[in-house]
């Protein structure tokens, strides 16, 4: 089992509130990425980071914003909710496998509400 | 149109039967198919993964890649209600070194009726 960790599990907050979405990783990974998963949707990847300073957006827009301190932190933060928000978001990192393949490891994500 | 298109199911099937879960794709240039099972309220795990086209076989699982029809599926023998979950289809370019752009299918959701 991947150790991979998302905190809160569950979080509903109303509209206009700061919240930061924690995830740690203990297995040394350089590579970390935040995707967002709604029903009936695809996996989005929204941040990425390559190493510690080192930040990417990712395919799909998004208010928020990450940083990348520590090897096995990789918080996401939004300065201000709302509603457009809501959704899961899934944290992973990856180790190179060979042969061009990085095998991803998810976290159990956190759902968000915003109301 | 979406590079990865998988059909969301759900798909129930009684115990013991043979699933066959399936996903196309638009991007010749992908080299990687990989396949993910997602349990309610929880994250994906690897499954399985092949490279390029061909047969790999795991257990009770089989995946299949056909590159010139650009469509892979997904294999599961004797199925139990311990398979029941989504799952997801996955593809990327492969490469070492940088970002590796993984695209994901929507998900399959199952499930195993004892």
């Amino acid at each position: 089992e991947a150790d991979i960790y998302q905190t809160p599990r569950y979080l509903v907050i109303g509209t206009g509130k700061k919240i930061t979405l924690e995830c740690s990783q203990t297995m040394g990974h350089d590579k970390m990425y935040w995707y967002q998963q709604d029903p009936g949707m695809e996996l989005h990847l929204i941040h990425y980071s390559y190493g510690v300073n080192s930040t990417e957006k990712g395919d799909l827009s998004s208010e928020s914003t990450v940083s990348r301190i520590r090897t096995e932190h990789f918080p996401l933060t939004l300065e201000s909710a709302r509603p457009s928000h809501t959704s899961q978001y899934l944290c992973a990192s990856s180790e190179y496998k060979g042969g061009g393949l990085y095998e991803q490891y998810f976290g159990p994500g956190t759902r968000l509400t915003v109301t | 149109q979406k590079e990865v298109e998988q059909d969301p199911g759900p798909l129930s099937v009684p115990e013991g039967a043979i699933v066959s879960l399936n996903c196309t794709y638009s991007n010749s240039a992908f080299q990687y198919f990989m396949w993910y099972r997602q349990y309610s309220r929880k994250g994906p795990e690897l499954l399985m993964y092949t490279y390029s086209s061909g047969n790999k076989e795991d257990g009770r699982f089989t995946a299949q890649v056909d590159k010139s029809s650009k469509y892979i599926s997904l294999f599961i023998r004797d199925s139990q209600p311990s398979d029941s979950a989504t799952y997801l289809c996955a593809m990327s370019l492969g490469g070492s070194g940088g970002y590796q752009k993984v695209t994901f299918g929507t998900g399959t959701k199952l499930q195993v009726i004892p």
